[in-house]
């Protein structure tokens, strides 16, 4: 069965440095999302993106975020100085069309020290 | 502000039992989810609704949804152990919204043999 992977499965940095969190969707999926997950608390939409462009953000995704497809088959996230705040699950997701099933990754946890 | 309001945030239950949890949320909507989340896993899509009046089943869960009331209900039916886990509703922001779901704060389930 089709699934969402994501790398790295958790990945503990220092604050400050940049973090790219890896993802692969669901290989016929047009539309791709990152959500996040503090820990014990409910789960946050960061960025939708479709045809090569954002979609839609959260005031979470601020200018310390970025969003990309670079090869047409990964989809990363990065945050350029990681904060303590950051320090979460982060989701990938991917769909076929808008309005229908959301598939998720397993998550890349994420520890900023 | 699209406010989503789950209730009971935690439950604990006896196997056979039956329970509901409800879902309620702000504003006008007509697509919501249900999905599942195992300690320290991903979430699993259980169930999207899309319409005023749908109900789906799956095994010992059925979901529906009340647009005009803006509730969702997740009713477990002869609960098993295996239930055991956290259950969250999401809600989609509306038309052409890309999945900008905004999520409850999820059901912790503990079900007891």
């Amino acid at each position: 069965e089709p699934e969402v992977t994501q790398t790295p499965s958790h990945q503990v940095t220092q604050m400050g440095q940049e973090v790219i969190l890896r993802c692969v969707p669901i290989s016929n999926h047009l539309y791709f999302y990152w959500y996040r997950q503090i820990l014990g608390q409910k789960v946050e939409f960061l960025v939708s993106f479709y045809n090569n462009e954002i979609s839609e953000k959260s005031e979470i995704f601020d200018d310390q975020f970025s969003v990309e497809r670079p090869d047409g088959s990964n989809f990363t996230l990065k945050i350029r100085s990681t904060k303590l705040e950051d320090s979460a699950m982060y989701f990938c997701a991917s769909s076929s069309t808008s309005g229908r099933e959301l598939f998720f990754g397993e998550g890349s946890r994420l520890t900023v020290l | 502000e699209l406010k989503v309001e789950q209730n009971p945030l935690f439950l604990s239950m006896q196997e056979g039992k039956n329970y509901t949890i409800y879902c309620n949320y702000s504003t006008t909507s007509d697509r919501l989810y249900w999905y599942r989340q195992d300690p320290g896993k991903s979430l699993e899509s259980l169930f999207v609704l899309l319409s005023n009046g749908a109900v789906k089943q799956e095994g010992r869960l059925m979901a529906s949804l009340d647009t005009k009331a803006r509730l969702s209900t997740l009713h477990i039916t002869a609960a098993v152990h295996d239930l055991s886990a956290t259950y969250f509703c999401a809600v989609d922001m509306g038309e052409d919204s890309n999945y900008q779901l905004i999520w409850g704060a999820g059901t912790k389930l503990i079900i007891k043999p």
